[in-house]
């Protein structure tokens, strides 16, 4: 069946840190890979989104996230980040058919202290 | 102008009640969902309606019936409320089936006393 891990329950970090939160995904086939992100009390908005092309995914707010095919990983990245990036972040992934529902990983809760 | 609107925002209610949930998207897309966020953040899908037809029902008790009177409107209804139904519901909609990724309404935080 298809999954999306999310290896990071709860990550704290201080500002200017640099961040990776690891995702794995376990599809056949083509897929669609993606990265919300929730800030407290907010709905999810969509970071980035990887379909094809480039692995390496440029998003929103100075985050990108490379795909690396042989490890079925999606992971994001931010080389500096600031208390506005506290929040959590789901890992999600739906088949390149484009005929498929987005299943998300159990979410990171991303903690920046000032 | 919000993409994504869904009624009410917060709804407490007793065990036992029936209460609905709507949701209407002015994006144009042909897809619509609902999913539940449970008290530890995890999203999981329940219905999905492209063009008012359900293609995705998962796994969810029959006390919870979706109806989409036409492409742009997704309620939700619960009947027989009960205290494990306490979550943020997110309603969202997709141009296609998912491949695109969602736009997704606030939330409704419904409680059950």
């Amino acid at each position: 069946a298809q999954s999306v891990s999310q290896h990071n329950h709860h990550v704290i970090l201080s500002e200017a840190a640099s961040l990776e939160l690891g995702c794995n995904y376990s599809y056949g086939g083509t897929v669609n890979l993606f990265w919300y992100v929730q800030y407290p009390g907010q709905h999810l908005q969509l970071l980035l989104k990887y379909f094809s092309g480039d692995p390496l995914v440029k998003g929103i707010k100075g985050f990108e996230a490379e795909f690396i095919k042989s490890k079925f990983s999606f992971n994001l990245r931010k080389p500096s980040v600031q208390w506005s990036d506290t929040a959590e972040y789901f890992c999600a992934a739906a088949r390149g058919n484009r005929d498929d529902k987005i299943i998300f990983g159990k979410g990171t809760r991303l903690h920046i202290l000032p | 102008d919000t993409a994504v609107s869904q009624t009410p925002k917060y709804l407490v209610t007793q065990m036992g009640n029936d209460k609905s949930i709507k949701c209407e998207q002015n994006l144009g897309h042909d897809t619509m969902y609902w999913y539940k966020q449970d008290s530890k953040k995890f999203l999981k899908i329940m219905f999905s309606y492209n063009n008012k037809e359900l293609i995705i029902n998962e796994t969810v008790p029959n006390r919870f019936s979706p109806k989409s009177p036409d492409k742009a409107h997704l309620n939700l209804h619960i009947n027989s409320l009960e205290l494990g139904d306490s979550a943020v519901y997110f309603c969202a909609s997709s141009q296609d089936a998912g491949g695109d990724g969602y736009t997704f309404g606030s939330g409704t935080r419904l409680t059950v006393v």
